[in-house]
């Protein structure tokens, strides 16, 4: 069975870079896309991007410019990094997997809840 | 970028209703449409994807359909585990667009 888990800082000072890091485990990272999904306290979800196996990347126009998603295939993990964090970048951060040859999610990760304060 | 519009934004209904939530999007995406539910303070849980055929081990009073632009999930007789928000998402081209959700409650 396929698991994710996220790891990184719960707590981002405004300005700073919001760093996260997906283990995979229970399947190769070699294949599929792989995708960070946010959801706002009390709100609905929004789809930051993703990276597929072979490593080109793709990310919501309205956060492109910030947002950086990278894979380590030899460690079966990937990463996110949103720069110039802002309170509106407090979230529950998801890292999720797609099916073979599509990227809706099939499997997430439990979330980590990301605070951006000073 | 492709709009998704979900409708109603919340519901209420009793045990044993049929239940119908709508996905709109802004131009046609063909069938690349997922629905998820998520339970309060839950993980999101894929339900259908290619928008009507069924995860494996999706109850079957879950179903969806629809093409080009419209879209429906459809709970044939609502429980009370059903409780939750539903959204849709469009997976046809970036951006990955999730619609606002409908929340399911027990009347």
């Amino acid at each position: 069975q396929v698991q994710l888990q996220e790891s990184g800082p719960g707590l981002v000072t405004p300005s700073e870079t919001l760093s996260l890091t997906c283990t995979v485990s229970g399947g190769s990272i070699s294949t599929y896309y792989w995708n960070w999904i946010r959801q706002p306290p009390g709100k609905g979800l929004e789809w930051i991007g993703y990276i597929y196996y072979s490593g080109s990347t793709d990310y919501n126009p309205s956060l492109k410019s910030r947002v950086t998603i990278s894979v380590d295939t030899s460690k079966n993990q990937f990463s996110l990094n949103l720069s110039s964090v802002t309170a509106a970048d407090t979230a529950v951060y998801y890292c999720a997997r797609g099916s073979l040859g599509y990227s809706y999610v099939r499997y997430w990760g439990q979330g980590t809840l990301v605070t951006v304060s000073s | 970028d492709i709009q998704m519009t979900q409708s109603p934004s919340s519901l209420s209904a009793s045990v044993g209703d049929r239940v119908t939530i709508t996905c709109r999007a802004s131009q046609g995406i063909r069938n690349y449409l997922a629905w998820y539910q998520q339970k309060p303070g839950k993980v999101p849980k894929l339900l259908i994807y290619a928008a009507s055929t069924l995860q494996s081990g999706v109850p079957s009073r879950f179903s969806g359909s629809g093409s080009g632009t419209d879209f429906t999930l459809t709970i044939s007789s609502l429980q009370p585990e059903d409780v939750a928000t539903y959204y849709c998402q469009k997976y046809n081209s970036v951006p990955n667009t999730f619609g606002g959700g409908t929340k399911v409650e027990i009347k």
